[in-house]
This record gives structure tokens, sequence and C-alpha cells, in this order.
């Protein structure tokens, strides 16, 4: 059974830096694109940062671009996103998602429970 | 540029059937589409992929009463004999190359 597991989550004011990470377990880890979505209070899910299988290339949304970095450790099965310089609008549940193939070009078929951020003074 | 487009909201009898519908934006009738579930206070579950040749595979362990099917720019999840776990909020999921906004608005199912 594909499991994915998030943790990192929490409060931080506007400015600050958090770090997420997701431990993925019952599949191939390293054969699979991994990405991470949000949602914001009141609002639809939104597709934040995605990593491909091998680790090499990466996406992010507009609106964390040179804020967030995603990264992957293979050897540990881990998906990690480092969110730095937080705003207000970053509030919101980071979902640890799977892709059903090695990039994103494929729907996200397994997701996690999902991290709470909140970012606030 | 790709837009899936969502109504905000639906709502259906205990029992009943109900079709929920994506529709993508002008020139991109062919695009293959994902539907998710999301339960209050849980984390997306993914219900199936529908593909641009109008096949439809489902995840793990979704019941038959979920369906997909397509005409011309819609795609449709449909769910029938409606229970009350089937209120959700509903998405559908895009994915190609330059495409940032891979998700619809997502509708919200009512189950009166």
């Amino acid at each position: 059974e594909v499991q994915l597991l998030e943790s990192g989550g929490g409060s931080v004011q506007p400015g600050g830096s958090l770090r997420l990470s997701c431990a993925a377990s019952g599949f191939t880890f390293s054969s699979y694109a991994m990405g991470w979505v949000r949602r914001a209070p009141g609002k639809g899910l939104h597709w934040v940062s995605g990593i491909s299988a091998s680790g090499r290339n990466t996406y992010y949304a507009d609106s964390v671009k040179g804020r967030f970095t995603i990264s992957r450790d293979n050897s540990k099965d881990t998906l990690y996103v480092q969110m730095n310089n937080l705003r207000d609008e970053d509030t919101a549940v980071y979902y640890c998602a799977r892709f059903a193939g090695a990039s994103w070009y494929d729907p996200f078929d397994s997701w996690g429970q999902g991290a709470l951020v909140t970012v606030s003074s | 540029q790709l837009v899936l487009t969502q109504s905000p909201s639906a709502s259906a009898s205990l029992g009943a059937s109900v079709r929920l519908t994506c529709t993508l934006s002008s020139g991109h009738n062919n695009y293959a589409i994902a539907w998710h579930q999301q339960q209050p206070e849980k984390g997306p579950r993914y219900l199936m992929k529908f593909n641009s040749d109008g096949r439809f595979t489902k995840g793990d362990g979704i019941p038959d009463r979920f369906s997909g099917s397509s005409f011309g720019a819609e795609r449709y999840l449909t769910i029938s004999s409606l229970q009350s776990e089937d209120e959700a909020d509903y998405y559908c999921q895009t994915w190609g190359i330059g495409i940032q906004e891979v998700f619809g608005g997502g509708t919200k199912l009512t189950v009166l």
C-alpha cells in the first residue's frame, strides 16, 4: 500500500522558514516523480512544486519561485520542500503527492494527509 | 493556455445519481484529465484517469459507483447510488508541457 506521510508543518512569522518532509513507503520511490500541492483556506488545490524521479528536473509555480526549494533523497525514500521568506498567502495545508510516472506529465495518483503551515505575525 | 472549469457546487439526494462536469478551454478537446475527491479534513484521493482515447482507468479500491465519460470539451464524473460519504470536493486535473494551473476550481458536492 502506498503511504505518504508529511511532517514539519507549523506556525511561523512572515519572512520565516520551514522545511516539510514526506516519508514514502509501499512503492519504489526512485521510480516516480513527486510534488507538493497546497490548499489555502477557502481555496482549491494548487500545485506548487514538482521533482522528477531522478531529481534532475524541478518545477515551481510562479507564486513560490525563488523562495521554495524541492528536493528528494531516493536513498531515504523522502521528499522535501524548503520554504523560505514565507508570506501570509503561503498559509495552507501542504500535501505530498505522487505522480503516476517518472515525470509530471502524468496525473497525481497518491496523496498524503497533509501538513498545516500557518504564516502569521 | 489550457484552463479547466468546474461549477463551484452541486447537490443531489441520498441514493440518487449526480454528474459533475469539467470543461476544457477552447482548442483543448483532446486533453486527458484525472478526477480527485477530497472529503472534509482529509487528503485528496485519486479516483480515475480519463484518457483522450475515451477510456478511463480507476484507482485502486474506487467503487463501481464512480464512472467517467466525456463529450467534446467536457469531462464528466458520475456518481451513482449517492452515499453520505460522497459529500466532498471534487477536482479535475490535467497535465502537460507549460501547464501551471493543473487543477480546476473544484466542485463542492452536497448530499441531501
